[in-house]
């Protein structure tokens, strides 16, 4: 069976830190892996990762995949309060034409002032 | 439309009363999901559509849980007989390709069975 694993599950940090999060993954036929920033209801997508070893970066948020090892990071430097979220992680296999998303349970990163 | 609209953002219902919860995806995103968050969990997959290919429904948790999808439009879930372990927030989310290109997520139904 398909599998995301995240750790830590829960994070709390002062602003200015930086953080690292991670997802490992099982998933026979592995096509890209996703990371999502869920605040309230609706997860908002911040990255795809298809190739191994390529760093994606957006603002503060870097990204990277290591398909050796089955795993990816999230890093978030100078954390801000605003930065407080679930972050989800989420797998896309192919499966005999079904490309459902895997989610992981996801780490909760608090920010403290 | 800008982006995927799920409707209605809040329902309450009374225990054993058929629910429907409409999601409208991104114009031209062929893949569509439905996924079930309860209070503090991760994202339960619930069905995914793709086309006109027969949809993948392995994660439907029982046989009162249907969907439905006319073509690359709107979607509708319905879940029958209501129970309070249905209550949860329902997650809609559409990709242009699955798997290759990023989901978006819909703001989400929260479904609360009294």
């Amino acid at each position: 069976e398909d599998k995301v694993v995240q750790s830590p599950l829960s994070l709390v940090v002062h602003e200015g830190d930086t953080v690292t999060l991670n997802c490992s993954y099982e998933v026979t036929n592995f096509r890209s892996l996703l990371w999502y920033k869920q605040e309230k209801k609706a997860p908002t997508f911040l990255f795809m990762l298809t190739s191994s070893g390529i760093e994606k970066k957006s603002g503060r948020l870097s990204s990277i995949l290591d398909k050796k090892e089955l795993s990816s990071i999230l890093n978030i430097t100078a954390t801000q309060t605003g930065d407080s979220a679930i972050y989800l992680c989420a797998v896309a296999p192919t499966q005999g034409g079904s490309e459902k998303l895997v989610f992981g349970k996801g780490t909760k990163l608090t920010v403290n002032p | 439309g800008a982006g995927v609209s799920q409707s209605p953002s809040n329902k309450v219902t009374e225990k054993g009363k058929d629910v429907e919860l409409r999601c409208d995806p991104i114009s031209g995103h062929t893949a569509l999901y439905w996924y079930r968050q309860r209070l503090g969990q991760g994202l339960e997959f619930l069905i995914y559509f793709q086309g006109n290919s027969a949809p993948d429904k392995s994660g439907l948790p029982s046989d009162r849980f249907s969907a439905e999808r006319t073509g690359e439009s709107v979607s509708t879930l319905t879940i029958q007989r209501t129970q309070q372990e249905d209550s949860a927030v329902y997650l809609c989310a559409s990709s242009f390709v699955a798997g290759g290109t990023e989901a978006f997520f819909g703001q989400g139904t929260r479904l609360t069975v009294v």
